[in-house]
């Protein structure tokens, strides 16, 4: 079965500082990898995906995340935080094609920004 | 560009009360998800449709019925509401099975 873990629940950062978020990740064959950030009382918004070629996707708003098979990893980064970016984000697998069509969310992660 | 549109966009309900939440997909998207998110909680997939049949179900409780139409919006019917169903619940849409999804900004569900 597939699941995703988002390991830290809550981060809080300074404005400027560099972001790192987690997200494992286990599924039996190829995954097709998201991040999705939710602002309070909005709907979840598309940051960024992978499926396959470079392992290093650059997504919207300045995030990227870099996918590591060895580890199962598919963590997201932003090199300087902006106050803008507290929310909460929600890592996501997927099959790649195939008949099932739903996603697996990790629990997401809350982040705060520091002035 | 047009997105996935959710109506309502906040219901309060009463114990044992029915609710249908509406979600009208990206024109010519032919793929709608629904997802409940509890309070404090990563969304769960609840059922999809591809094409106005029904393609995959997740936990979907047997009180909650759903169904897409001939012009591909839907609607998530509930029937004899619990205090546990509130939560927002999102809709997604994708062009195609492996298409990528769209969320809409949800449906806040409060029940009281």
């Amino acid at each position: 079965a597939q699941s995703v873990t988002q390991p830290d629940i809550h981060i809080t950062v300074s404005e400027g500082a560099s972001l790192e978020l987690r997200c494992n990740y286990s599924y039996g064959a190829t995954p097709y990898l998201f991040w999705y950030v939710q602002s309070p009382g909005q709907g979840l918004q598309l940051l960024l995906k992978y499926f396959s070629g470079d392992t290093l996707v650059q997504g919207i708003k300045g995030f990227e995340a870099e996918f590591k098979r060895s580890q199962s990893s598919f963590n997201l980064r932003k090199p300087s935080v902006h106050w803008s970016d507290a929310a909460e984000y929600f890592c996501a697998v997927g099959p790649l094609g195939g008949s099932a069509r739903q996603l697996t969310f990790g629990s997401g992660t809350q982040l705060t920004v520091l002035p | 560009a047009a997105g996935v549109i959710q109506s309502p966009r906040h219901l309060i309900k009463e114990k044992r009360e029915t609710a249908t939440l509406k979600c009208y997909p990206i024109p010519r998207h032919d793929t709608v998800y629904w997802y409940q998110q509890g309070p404090g909680q990563d969304p769960q997939f609840l059922i999809s449709f591809y094409e106005k049949m029904q393609s995959d179900k997740g936990s979907i409780p047997d009180r909650f019925s759903a169904q897409q139409f001939s012009d591909y919006h839907s609607e998530l019917n509930m029937s004899s509401l619990e205090l546990g169903d509130s939560a927002l619940y999102f809709c997604a849409s994708s062009l195609g099975a492996g298409g990528l999804k769209y969320f809409g900004p949800g449906t806040r569900l409060t029940v009281l």
